[in-house]
């Protein structure tokens, strides 16, 4: 089955640090890039950031740059999100979503989502 | 950045008639390869968003017939015929010229009347 499955998210206090991860089946992870996009409470989709196939290069969004870092694991079909510093603003629903591959379009493929939630 | 509109916020439809979205962009979405990369993604309330049409008009595997996509350049529609109930939710374009960061548009809520 082909699917992405998040974990990790909780309440964290401000200040302190979160590590998602995202688990992928059912697909060749190791040709994909992956991207994280998260959504506050009640409001819109924002892409945090993405990794290469390979992860050789990565980016992110100004909002969490310096303070996230994404990684991967293809021997184990896993992405990470490691998040730093965390403030109210980063509380959310952080997505895990599968990139672009020769014939795949990305963003094709989301995760459940795990919520994140910063709060003292 | 590029900045992604979309209008109206809030769409209520009436069952069975045709739904427009549109989507606009604050610089034009053309690749250099020529490929135009706009997105568009449904999401019911409590569920993941889901691609519905990408490269502005190709309809994912799956998806019915009655949504299309057009546009080009900074002007972008979807458009959904015969609206049933199982559409409603939130309706979000993204660009994927200009990354990073891809950049979404804010949303149009579409519910029944």
């Amino acid at each position: 089955q082909v699917q992405l499955v998040e974990s990790g998210g909780g309440v964290v206090q401000p200040g302190r640090s979160l590590r998602l991860s995202c688990a992928a089946s059912g697909f060749t992870f190791k040709e994909f890039g992956m991207h994280w996009v998260r959504q506050a409470p009640g409001k819109g989709l924002e892409w945090v950031s993405i990794i290469w196939y390979d992860g050789s290069n990565s980016y992110y969004a100004d909002s969490v740059k310096g303070r996230f870092t994404i990684s991967r694991d293809n021997s184990k079909h896993m992405v990470f999100l490691q998040m730093n510093s965390l403030g109210p603003e980063d509380t959310g629903i952080y997505y895990c979503v599968r990139g672009y591959y020769a014939g795949y379009p990305p963003f094709g493929l989301w995760g459940q989502g795990t919520l994140v939630t910063v709060s003292s | 950045d590029v900045v992604m509109t979309q209008s109206p916020l809030s769409l209520p439809v009436t069952l069975g008639q045709s739904a427009s979205i549109s989507c606009r962009s604050s610089q034009s979405l053309v690749d250099s390869d020529g490929n135009t990369y706009l997105y568009w993604f449904h999401q019911r309330p409590g569920q993941s968003p889901r691609r519905l049409i990408y490269k502005v008009s190709n309809r994912d595997s799956g998806v019915p017939d009655r949504f299309s996509g057009s546009g080009s350049g900074t002007d972008f529609t979807l458009k959904i015929s015969r609206v049933e109930a199982e559409d409603i939710g939130v309706y979000y374009c993204m660009q994927g010229t200009h990354w990073p960061p891809f950049t979404f548009g804010p949303g149009t809520r579409v519910e029944i009347k």
